[in-house]
């Protein structure tokens, strides 16, 4: 079935570094691709999508392309702030096997200033 | 404020007991979304409606669980006979549309 699976955290970064967090996906067919962040004690916030192959999602100065041929949706930023300290996850949606999102565990950041 | 709002935010129950949450979707999305998350895990898909009709259940909806979406606009998930097992973040969410779907803040459960 489908499933991601994420870079596991927790993740420390200094204020300004570059910020990778890998994540990986098995479907079926052509999902739509997803990064959403949650702050403490909140619910989930979408960052940014993109529904087909190369299709790059852009948001808040973070980026993740959709790449095909290496099954992968990595979350990039080139420069974080302390502001950015929350869970980020990787989901996916197919929508010819379910209506339900597949989510992957979570990535812990925390930037220090 | 035109997200989903879910209520309470935060209930806690003793085991054996009944509750029931409930979700406000964003006005005029037709789909509606339940979803539980554990510590240090990611969201699980619980159920889905389309308007008023549930047309997904998963199999981590056990019997002792049940949600409805009356007239298609706020829904209510209850839970029969709670167990420590159940304590966890139940987030609701709502869509116009594929594929995205969008969150509320969470009720957080805690059974004792």
């Amino acid at each position: 079935g489908n499933s991601v699976t994420q870079m596991e955290g927790p993740v420390t970064l200094s204020e300004e570094a570059f910020l990778t967090i890998n994540c990986t996906y098995t479907a079926t067919g052509y999902p739509s691709l997803f990064w959403y962040v949650q702050y403490p004690g909140e619910g989930l916030q979408l960052l940014l999508k993109a529904t087909k192959a190369d299709d790059k999602g852009s948001n808040k100065g973070f980026e993740a392309t959709y790449r095909k041929e290496t099954t992968s949706f990595h979350l990039e930023k080139g420069s974080v702030q302390v502001s950015d300290s929350a869970v980020y996850f990787c989901a996916l949606s197919d929508l010819r096997w379910g209506n339900d999102m597949r989510f992957g565990a979570g990535t812990r950041l925390t930037v220090k200033p | 404020d035109t997200g989903v709002s879910q209520n309470p935010r935060h209930k806690i129950t003793k085991r054996g007991q009944n509750v029931t949450f409930r979700c406000d979707p964003i006005s005029e999305h037709n789909r509606l979304y339940w979803y539980r998350q554990t510590l240090g895990q990611g969201p699980e898909f619980l159920t889905y409606f389309q308007n008023e009709a549930q047309l997904e259940k998963s199999r981590l909806l056990s019997d002792r669980f049940s949600a409805e979406r009356p007239k298609g606009s706020f829904s209510t998930l209850e839970i029969q006979r709670t167990e420590q097992g159940d304590s966890a973040m139940y987030l609701c969410a709502s869509s116009l549309g594929p594929p995205e779907a969008f969150f509320g803040q969470g009720t957080r459960l805690t059974v004792v």
